[in-house]
């Protein structure tokens, strides 16, 4: 069973900084199937990364995926107020789990 | 447009039963996977289970699984989650999300806007 542990829990930033979140893998998992989503208060996940790496259709170039093996990290380059949200990492292809969360907080 | 719409939550009682719906449209529904994803109150994302393109294979969490049946109306372009044995622990908001490709495995493009269960005496 594969467990993906985000840290930290909850990340303290300003509008304009730089976010790195990371998500790590109990066991080497396949590089290609890694995907980040981004969960405002009261709405349902979107989208950001998958492929570990290929951004989704219309989010923005400030947010990056890397990483590969067990290590993997979604790096927002400059917050833009609309950023702060909990940012969930997601190992999907066989087994399926999701990383417990990072909140981004003013 | 995407869009999925959940239905059929509500309030049951332990070991009690409800099927939830997900009707979606924008899309070539037989062309793509379906997921339903859940979040109890206060907490992370769970999966709970796949199905493919043609609803041939599904799959389950070991927590639902010979509980939970997932299963797909291509006449209706709508997909069922129908839950059985409710525990407490099922309460959450269940969301259908649609996978990329036909493949039960892939990632997930689109997502619904939930709907929630209440398992409670």
């Amino acid at each position: 069973e594969i467990v993906l542990t985000q840290s930290p829990g909850t990340l303290s930033l300003s509008p304009g900084e730089r976010a790195t979140l990371s998500c790590r893998a109990s066991q080497s998992v396949s590089s290609i199937y890694l995907a980040w989503y981004q969960q405002k208060s009261g709405q349902a996940p979107r989208l950001l990364i998958y492929g570990v790496s290929s951004r989704a259709t219309g989010i923005p170039d400030r947010f990056s995926g890397s990483g590969s093996g067990t290590d993997f990290t979604l790096t927002i380059s400059r917050l833009e107020p609309e950023d702060f949200a909990v940012y969930y990492c997601h190992h999907y292809g066989g087994y399926r789990p999701f990383g417990q969360g990072t909140k981004v907080e003013i | 447009e995407v869009q999925l719409l959940e239905s059929g939550g509500g309030l049951v009682q332990p070991g009690g039963s409800l099927r939830l719906s997900c009707a979606a449209s924008g899309f070539t529904f037989t062309n793509y996977a379906m997921t339903w994803v859940r979040q109890a109150p206060g907490k992370g994302l769970e999966w709970v289970s796949s199905i493919s393109n043609g609803g041939s294979t599904t799959y389950y969490a070991d927590s639902v699984k010979g509980r939970f049946t997932f299963s797909r109306d291509s006449s209706k372009n709508t997909v069922y989650l129908q839950m059985n044995t409710l525990r407490v622990e099922d309460t959450a908001v269940y969301y259908c999300a649609k996978g990329a490709s036909g493949w039960s495995g892939d990632y997930l493009d689109y997502w619904g806007q939930g709907t929630l269960v209440t398992v409670s005496s």
